[in-house]
Order: structure tokens, then C-alpha cells, then sequence
């Protein structure tokens, strides 16, 4: 079976740094996504993880500990505009490459 | 290079009508996915496909929807007999065929309202 977990929402202040948490169960890994989706529009490509560690773009950074089942989207600088749902997704393993997505971190960045 | 595309972008179905819902994806891609998203809810995968065969529909319904993804042309999502239950938003994404990260690019979504 597969589970992916995420809060339901999150505030924060403009300017400050924000931490978005993701646990996964999953039969087998093979990569694990963040998407943001800002209402009514498409999800777009944030960051990908595969290997444990920390991946940095920008004011964006994601984590992945295998062993933990754990990820973290870690957020700096917030802005306005970053007011959005944040989609963790797992990637079964294999050839198949559909994703697994948790429910989404709505995030309300406020002034 | 165009985006992915769907249309149409919104789509009102009485009950018991068909809806077929087209996707082109991004050029170069041969890789298509179709997801589904309720109000205040995630993405539910429905369908993956590559060009002419279905890879995994392990989250579509068994009855009455179906896809394809033609050698020409768009992948198409139908629906056959819609029911109130069917509205939703619906994603199509795409993929290249090769490289280990395949981000998978959104379109716009189509969403569909069954009255």
C-alpha cells in the first residue's frame, strides 16, 4: 500500500521561513516530487529527490531521508505570491512512472 | 515550445452525456498521465500512457471511462454516462521518454461540471 502524509495548513509571515514536512509509506521509492498549485491553476515542478540530502534552488530547498520515510520543503523569504498548496508525491518504483500524491500543505503567507 | 494543452477548459455535461476530455502533451513527450482532483482534495492518478498502449490504469474506473493515446493526435479521456460524481478537475501531464529525474509538466486541467 502507499500513504503520504502532509499537514492540512500551514501560516506564516512574509519574510520568514517556512518548513513543510512529508511521511511516506510506500511499497518500494523511487523519487519523491514537490509541486506547487496556486487555486484553480495547474501544479507545477518544484524540486525532486531521490538521494537522502538536501537539494537547493533558490529560496527553495528539499530534504529526503529514505530510511525515515521522510521529506521537508523548506521555504525562505516567503512572499505573498508564495500562498499556494504545496504537493508532496512518491514515485512507485520500477519502469512505472505515475506519482502518488499526498492531499497538499495549503500555506497562507500573511503580511 | 507550447506548454501541454487540454481542452476544452471547462465542460458542462447533463447526466447521462459523454465527455471526452483532449490532452497534446508537450513536443517530445510520449509519455502522458491523466489525474483527477476534487474540490479541497489531492491528485488522484487515474491513467499513465505511451504512444498506442496504456502503462497503468490501475486508477481508473472500471466502467465507463476510458483513454487513449493515439499515434496521431491527443490523448483522450472519455466518459461515458457522466453522473454528478464525475466533477472534478482533470489534469493531463507529460514526460520525455528518457532521463532519470521525468518531471512530469501540467496542463491547464478541464474542468468538468455535471448537472
Amino acid at each position: 500500500g502507499q500513504n503520504i502524509d502532509q499537514p492540512t495548513e500551514m501560516t506564516a509571515t512574509e519574510g520568514a521561513i517556512v518548513q513543510i514536512n512529508c511521511t511516506y509509506q510506500t511499497s518500494g521509492f523511487n523519487g519523491l516530487f514537490w509541486y506547487q498549485q496556486h487555486a484553480g491553476e495547474a501544479p507545477t515542478f518544484l524540486s525532486y529527490n531521490v538521494l537522502d540530502g538536501l537539494e537547493e534552488k533558490g529560496r527553495f530547498s528539499s530534504f529526503l531521508s529514505r530510511s525515515k520515510g521522510y521529506s521537508y520543503l523548506l521555504l525562505k523569504e516567503l512572499q505573498m505570491k508564495d500562498s499556494a498548496s504545496y504537493l508532496c508525491a512518491v514515485r512507485p518504483p520500477g519502469n512505472n512512472r505515475k506519482l502518488i500524491w499526498g492531499l497538499g500543505t495549503s500555506l497562507a503567507v500573511n503580511p | 515550445n507550447a506548454g501541454v494543452m487540454q481542452n476544452p477548459r471547462h465542460l458542462v455535461r447533463r447526466r447521462g452525456q459523454e465527455a471526452r476530455l483532449r490532452c497534446s502533451p508537450m513536443k517530445g513527450h510520449s509519455h502522458v498521465y491523466w489525474y483527477r482532483q476534487l474540490p479541497e482534495e489531492g491528485l488522484k492518478f487515474m491513467v499513465y500512457l505511451q504512444k498506442e498502449n496504456i502503462i497503468d490504469e490501475s486508477g481508473m474506473p472500471k466502467e465507463r471511462f476510458s483513454a487513449e493515446f493515439p499515434k496521431e493526435g491527443p490523448s483522450i479521456l472519455r466518459i461515458q454516462q457522466v453522473v454528478r460524481g464525475d466533477s472534478a478537475a482533470y489534469f493531463c501531464a507529460s514526460s520525455p521518454p528518457a532521463g532519470s529525474q521525468n518531471e512530469q509538466f501540467f496542463g491547464p486541467g478541464t474542468r468538468l461540471t455535471v448537472l
